[in-house]
């Protein structure tokens, strides 16, 4: 079983649909995270959450909105999204302890293609 | 200018051959530096931490230059299943930047 788990891997929607995208981690830690990888362009980081408060919103329209209920568990729910939102979303999980000082664990990732 | 930059390649390779690459941050504050190795259609993983002394793992030497503001990768003996995208991440308390990636291609 791998430690960080997205569903689902693809994911096509037109930009009147509702989905959601969800990330299950069993390593135990108490930080996830979503990124968005685009082409050519840096991992942006879109939220965090510790202990499931979130912690960090880096200016993420309100059409993406994140859910964590536990500390293993966290959806992005997604509506009335744009083509330009058509990425590589990455779920992440880390063991915070007052910063960050160890490895990020990565999921396989949810490719989502808007039309 | 970006917070932290690097060279997106191609660096083309001849198996066995070495190569390096840096990374350079703009943060003065910034505490913790990390590479990752990113494969074709893959998710980020860990390749090593970056200390200030600097550190090797096998074939793989990581060096801080604080003064200069930048981190280097070297890989020596590289080898096909080198080829991947390395990511330089920088670590300011506990928000996490990532460059762009640098894509290394060696070929036989």
């Amino acid at each position: 079983e791998t430690g960080v788990t997205q569903t689902p891997r693809h994911l096509v929607m037109g930009m009147t649909n509702k989905k959601s995208l969800k990330c299950e981690q069993h390593l135990g830690h108490n930080a996830m995270y979503w990124y968005k990888q685009s082409a050519k362009k840096p991992l942006e980081l879109m939220f965090v959450y510790n202990f499931k408060e979130q912690t960090e919103n880096n200016s993420v329209p309100s059409r993406f909105s994140p859910e964590c209920p536990n500390s293993s568990h966290l959806f992005l729910h997604l509506h009335t999204l744009q083509p330009e939102d058509s990425a590589l979303y990455l779920c992440a999980s880390s063991q915070f302890s007052g910063g960050f000082t160890g490895e990020l664990f990565f999921g396989e990732g949810s490719r989502l293609t808007v039309l | 200018r970006k917070e932290v930059e690097q060279d997106p390649g191609p660096f083309n390779v001849p198996e066995g051959a070495t190569v390096a690459f840096n990374c350079t941050y703009s943060n003065s504050a910034s505490q913790s530096f990390f590479w990752y190795r990113q494969d074709c259609r893959k998710e980020p993983k860990l390749l090593m931490s970056v200390y200030s002394s600097g550190n090797e793992d096998g074939r793989f030497t990581a060096q801080l230059n604080r003064a200069s503001q930048y981190i280097s990768l070297l890989i020596r003996d590289s080898k096909l299943s080198d080829s991947a995208t390395y990511l330089c991440v920088v670590a300011a308390g506990n928000k996490l930047t990532f460059g762009g990636g640098t894509r290394v291609l060696v070929k036989p």
